[in-house]
């Protein structure tokens, strides 16, 4: 059964970095590319970062490009998410999600407030 | 960036009636079209990929259709456990973006 865990959420402030986690299992993860894709309270989905297999290729959304890193780590089975400089608008749940360019499985998502 | 436009934002709908919900690309983006339902405080689920491919386990009265800027998702019969927000998302372009989504509710 193919599982993805986020971690790392929680309650910052503005200016302040989290670096999210999400361990996956159930199937071979250096063969498939990755995604976070994040929903603020309320609203759609969005799209953040996009990582290929070998960490060769990397893909950030505009709102987050340059604050945000894209990570992975074959050998743990993991994938990260380094956020810096965050804002009240990347208050939002995160989820990392398996990706075909569709995002065919998703995780239970962790939660990050941003807030003073 | 390829904009994604939902319609309508509301649908009303009675059990075992069909739904029909549109999609639509401000460029073409081929096939590469995905469907996704998610129900409230869960994340969300593939239904259909490559505009009409069902994911592994999506019960048939899902199905999808279009290419190029048109998309329509097709639920027909609807069962109680249906009624949730759908959304659209292209792959063909960087951004990959997403619609802004299609509430079905019960009518």
């Amino acid at each position: 059964e193919v599982q993805l865990v986020e971690s790392g959420g929680g309650l910052v402030q503005p200016g302040g970095s989290l670096r999210l986690s999400c361990a996956a299992s159930g199937f071979t993860f250096s063969d498939y590319s990755m995604n976070w894709v994040r929903q603020a309270p309320g609203k759609g989905l969005d799209l953040v970062a996009h990582i290929s297999t070998g960490s060769d290729s990397m893909f950030y959304a505009d709102s987050v490009k340059g604050r945000f890193t894209i990570s992975r780590d074959n050998a743990k089975n993991s994938l990260y998410l380094q956020m810096n400089s965050l804002t009240t608008d990347d208050t939002a749940i995160y989820y990392c999600a398996r990706s075909f360019g569709y995002q065919e499985y998703w995780g239970q998502g962790a939660l990050v407030t941003v807030s003073s | 960036e390829v904009v994604m436009t939902q319609s309508p934002a509301t649908l009303s709908v009675s059990p075992g009636e069909s739904a029909t919900l549109s999609c639509r690309a401000s460029q073409s983006v081929n096939i590469n079209v995905a469907w996704y339902q998610q129900k409230p405080g869960q994340a969300p689920r593939l239904l259909i990929y490559r505009a009409s491919t069902r994911a592994t386990g999506i019960s048939a009265r899902f199905s999808g259709s279009g290419s190029g800027t048109d998309f329509t998702l097709t639920i027909s019969s609807l069962q109680s456990e249906d009624f949730a927000v759908y959304y659209c998302q292209q792959s063909n372009n960087w951004p990959w973006t997403f619609g802004q989504g299609t509430k079905v509710e019960i009518k």
